[in-house]
């Protein structure tokens, strides 16, 4: 049972546009979510995160947007750069049964010269 | 700049042998995660502390792996007998519990187990 589904394993951006990154959830309790970064043979890094509280959070080049009633969020990378390439993962986490964090399967970022 | 170690960094095994796998979380983390990524699974969550108290590791093999935190400065991850089917990357997270920061991931246990 995938409760974080990120539905586009690839993305493919050409540098200094817009990269919108997808993530839809299931578990209506889950009320944290997070975006994390990966690089080959690297741990993931920690991005952004969001409280069901907000519907938005910034932080630089990256924006969360949270839209509660469609369970999904989404992280724009705005403008993408070269040094983005890398597999981004959304998590979630409900604080009634412990926090423990779900991962997404991911979705590779490619930004193009 | 404060890391989460694991070690070893890279263990190759041969099937049924012990595998200990070890993290140091970053001093004065209260939540630490075990995660196995696998190529068809992503991130699965094995089990996960907070004040070194275990609260949930229903995502590990009872039978063969098992996770502790002796103290603050350690958590290990066993697998007892190792079977190929483990053959994955194991990373090892901490953080505080919903922290500004997130969870710091440590840089991963590539096994092998042939």
């Amino acid at each position: 049972d995938q409760q974080v589904k990120q539905n586009s394993p690839s993305l493919s951006v050409q540098e200094g546009r817009i990269s919108i990154l997808n993530c839809d959830y299931t578990n209506s309790m889950f009320d944290y979510f997070l975006w994390y970064k990966k690089y080959p043979a690297e741990g993931p890094t920690f991005l952004i995160s969001i409280s069901s509280i907000k519907d938005k959070n910034e932080d630089g080049r990256f924006t969360v947007f949270l839209n509660k009633s469609a369970k999904h969020l989404s992280l724009h990378i705005v403008p993408s750069q070269p040094g983005d390439s890398a597999v981004y993962f959304c998590a979630a986490s409900a604080g009634s049964s412990g926090d423990k964090l779900t991962f997404g399967t991911g979705t590779r970022l490619a930004v193009r010269p | 700049d404060a890391r989460v170690t694991q070690t070893p960094r890279d263990k190759v095994t041969e099937m049924g042998q012990e595998v200990t796998m070890r993290c140091q979380p970053i001093l004065g983390h209260n939540t630490v995660f075990w995660y196995r990524q696998t190529m068809m699974q992503g991130l699965e969550l094995l089990a996960y502390f907070r004040n070194r108290a275990p609260l949930d590791d229903s995502g590990m093999p009872k039978d063969r792996f098992s996770a502790e935190m002796p103290d603050a400065t350690l958590a290990t991850l066993k697998i007892q007998p190792s079977e190929p089917r483990d053959s994955a990357v194991y990373f090892c997270a901490s953080g505080l519990f919903r922290g500004p920061y997130g969870y710091t991931f440590g840089s991963g246990t590539r096994l092998t187990v042939v």
